[in-house]
């Protein structure tokens, strides 16, 4: 099956600093979104961006699906905004399944 | 409001017992699926619907069984020969056909005491 890979799996900032999140994947996904899973366990939806580039406020993601990777960009960090955040693809066709990667841990600190 | 309601938020569970994770919707979509979550790991898929009366084995279908018999609802029970059921389990949906985005409930913390 496809294989997802995220880093870094741990990162740790303060407060104002802006970071990047990489996702790599193993074959083409017709589907790629971006979660940011809160400290109650439930997964937010941040994008669904199977190509290009959006943004929303603070955050902002490209994937550029011929070279099998997205990045999501958080800007002037807040410590609401740590958290596990995961990456997860779908091939599309017949199977509507997403396969998660294990995600990046971001710790904002005051 | 739109969205998908699991219940109870957490479950206790005493060894050699089944028990069933409920997960609705209200978003009209045809797919679901079970995931499970284990402390600092991502998550994996356990079962799948795509459609009414029809659902297939994730990646670790072994001691859990699902149904799916109406469009809103697909509850997931963990059987008693599940070897380790403690975890985290998320229930998701979505539309399952152009847009694949899915959406998640709140999701059951189910302890085995």
């Amino acid at each position: 099956g496809i294989q997802v890979e995220q880093s870094p799996p741990d990162l740790i900032l303060q407060e104002g600093a802006n970071s990047t999140l990489r996702c790599n994947f193993s074959d083409s996904v017709n589907n790629l979104q971006w979660f940011h899973q809160n400290p109650w366990g439930q997964l937010i939806n941040l994008f669904y961006i199977p190509s290009g580039t959006k943004q929303n406020g603070r955050l902002s993601a490209t994937t550029v699906a011929t070279e099998r990777y997205s990045l999501l960009y958080i800007s002037s960090s807040q410590t609401t905004d740590s958290g596990v955040y995961f990456c997860a693809v779908n091939r599309g066709g017949s199977n509507y399944k997403l396969t998660f990667g294990k995600g990046t841990l971001l710790t904002v600190n005051p | 409001d739109g969205g998908i309601t699991q219940s109870p938020k957490y479950l206790f569970r005493k060894e050699g017992q089944n028990v069933t994770l409920s997960c609705e919707q209200n978003l009209n979509h045809d797919a679901m699926y079970w995931y499970r979550q284990d402390p600092g790991q991502g998550l994996r898929l356990i079962y799948y619907s795509q459609i009414v009366n029809d659902f297939q084995k994730g990646d670790i279908a072994e001691g859990y069984s699902v149904s799916r018999e109406k469009k809103e609802s697909f509850p997931l029970t963990v059987t008693s020969a599940q070897k380790n059921p403690t975890a985290f389990y998320l229930c998701a949906s979505s539309t399952g056909i152009v847009n694949t985005e899915a959406f998640f409930g709140q999701g059951t913390r189910l302890t085995v005491v």
